[in-house]
């Protein structure tokens, strides 16, 4: 089974300090993905990675930024937190096979709170 | 621009029945569509998946249809348990890598 884990389930934080979200998987997937989910909103794409060193932007990447130095590691930076970033944050990693590519698998999420 | 909605917030059925969650697409280039089911403080859970050149996909007490010419598709989820509570996700996959989500709907299975 693919595991997804991310370093906190609770977390909080206040205005403007710098906050670290941390994912591993152990699947030795090429993807990997953060989202955020807020009520009435779904899934947004914050960023995601189909490579070590390589990014690319996802829907929502404003006030966000990620480092990808290892195949099974994915952090999300949240350079100067905001209250507007209180929110559910899921990372998710995918197979770089043509066949699977498109099967996300998700970790438990950090509800994360900024006061 | 909602490439895909999920028009329902919200379903009840009772235990035993059919469950129909439905979503609509506007994205002719989603190669994949995937269902996820997601409980409350935790991950989604990948369900099922059907490719765009397909028009069922079964797997258990779950199957998707998939109407191309209306961009529409549907989870079925015969019977409905209580365990199916959750809030379900329908997702389009392109081309970049990259999952676009509906809303979601809440489905509530009653004993």
């Amino acid at each position: 089974d693919v595991k997804v884990t991310q370093s906190s389930r609770y977390l909080v934080k206040r205005t403007g300090e710098k906050v670290f979200l941390e994912c591993v998987q152990d699947m030795d997937h090429e993807n990997m993905f953060w989202y955020r989910q807020d009520p009435g909103l779904g899934l947004r794409l914050i960023y995601f990675s189909y490579d070590v060193k390589m990014k690319e932007k996802g829907d929502i990447p404003e006030g966000y930024s990620v480092s990808r130095e290892k195949k099974e590691r994915f952090s999300l930076i949240l350079e100067s937190a905001s209250t507007n970033q209180t929110s559910m944050y899921l990372c998710a990693s995918s197979s770089g096979a043509r066949a699977s590519v498109h099967e996300q698998y998700f970790g438990p999420g950090t509800r994360l709170t900024v006061t | 621009d909602q490439q895909v909605k999920q028009n329902s917030p919200s379903l009840s059925v009772q235990e035993g029945r059919i469950s129909i969650l439905n979503c609509d697409y506007t994205n002719s280039m989603f190669d994949y569509f995937l269902w996820y089911k997601k409980y409350p403080a935790e991950g989604p859970t990948f369900l099922i998946s059907i490719s765009s050149i397909k028009d069922k996909n079964e797997d258990g007490r779950f199957t998707v249809f998939l109407n191309k010419s209306a961009k529409h598709l549907s989870l079925h989820i015969v019977p409905s348990q209580p365990g199916d509570s959750a809030v379900y996700f329908c997702a389009g996959f392109g081309s970049n890598y990259k999952l676009t989500f509906g809303k979601g709907t809440l489905l509530t299975v009653n004993p």
